[in-house]
């Protein structure tokens, strides 16, 4: 089992350009999350599914969509990057409590 | 709302010394209580966890922690490091009958030779 993974690893975005972030997970999780990681702040949630077709926000959702058509993927998009989404980000998947992360997307908006 | 409070940002520790990582919540329903490890550069893998029964937890590498409902702390320990225990550990709380976690800001340890 692969777990969780995340692609690209990394990235660099000019202000404005689009992305997408793919997160796919085979251990058939009904839960998904994408959280961002900055210095001193911890892990952030942006925004999460209960399952396959639904998605609600987190605590940071602005600037930012996802879209979960299928149960194993979790899609983040970034419609007009900005400096400020900078950032390390997370995905994870769980089913009755522990959460299993990815290594990670590094995003750089210049 | 659910909040996790780390207290200590960095700690720095030498080898073999024992250590205490502190982390706090408030909740006032029962909650499910997690310490994650991240390495550098990598993802955060789980440490342990406490979801009901022994308020003492053992979890991997030598770690453990403890349950203190009367305190709302989860305090993590380990009696000796080692240098490869150097890393960010997030403590993080569930609200029992919710899926998501609440992380804490982290806490750089680094463990000197």
């Amino acid at each position: 089992n692969a777990g969780v993974t995340q692609t690209p690893k990394f990235r660099v975005l000019k202000t404005g350009q689009s992305m997408t972030l793919l997160c796919a997970q085979d251990m058939n999780h009904e839960y998904m999350y994408w959280y961002r990681q900055d210095p001193g702040m911890g892990l952030r949630l942006i925004h999460y599914s209960v399952g396959e077709g639904t998605t609600a926000k987190g605590e940071v959702p602005d600037g930012y969509n996802v879209s979960r058509l299928k149960k194993q993927n979790f899609l983040l998009g970034l419609e007009s990057a900005a400096p400020s989404q900078t950032s390390v980000y997370f995905c994870a998947s769980s089913q009755g409590g522990e959460q299993f992360f990815g290594p990670g997307t590094r995003l750089t908006v210049l | 709302a659910q909040s996790v409070t780390q207290l200590d940002s960095q700690v720095p520790v030498f080898e073999e010394a024992p250590v205490e990582l502190r982390c706090n919540y408030s909740s006032s329903v029962s909650v499910y209580l997690f310490w994650y490890v991240q390495y550098p550069n990598q993802g955060l893998q789980l440490l342990l966890k406490y979801l009901s029964g022994s308020t003492l937890v053992k979890g991997i590498n030598g770690f453990e922690a403890e349950f203190n409902k009367s305190q709302t702390s989860f305090h993590l320990r380990k009696p000796s490091v080692h240098i490869s225990d150097t890393a960010e550990y997030f403590c993080a709380v569930r609200m029992g009958g919710s899926e998501k976690l609440v992380f804490g800001k982290g806490t750089k340890l680094t463990v000197n030779p």
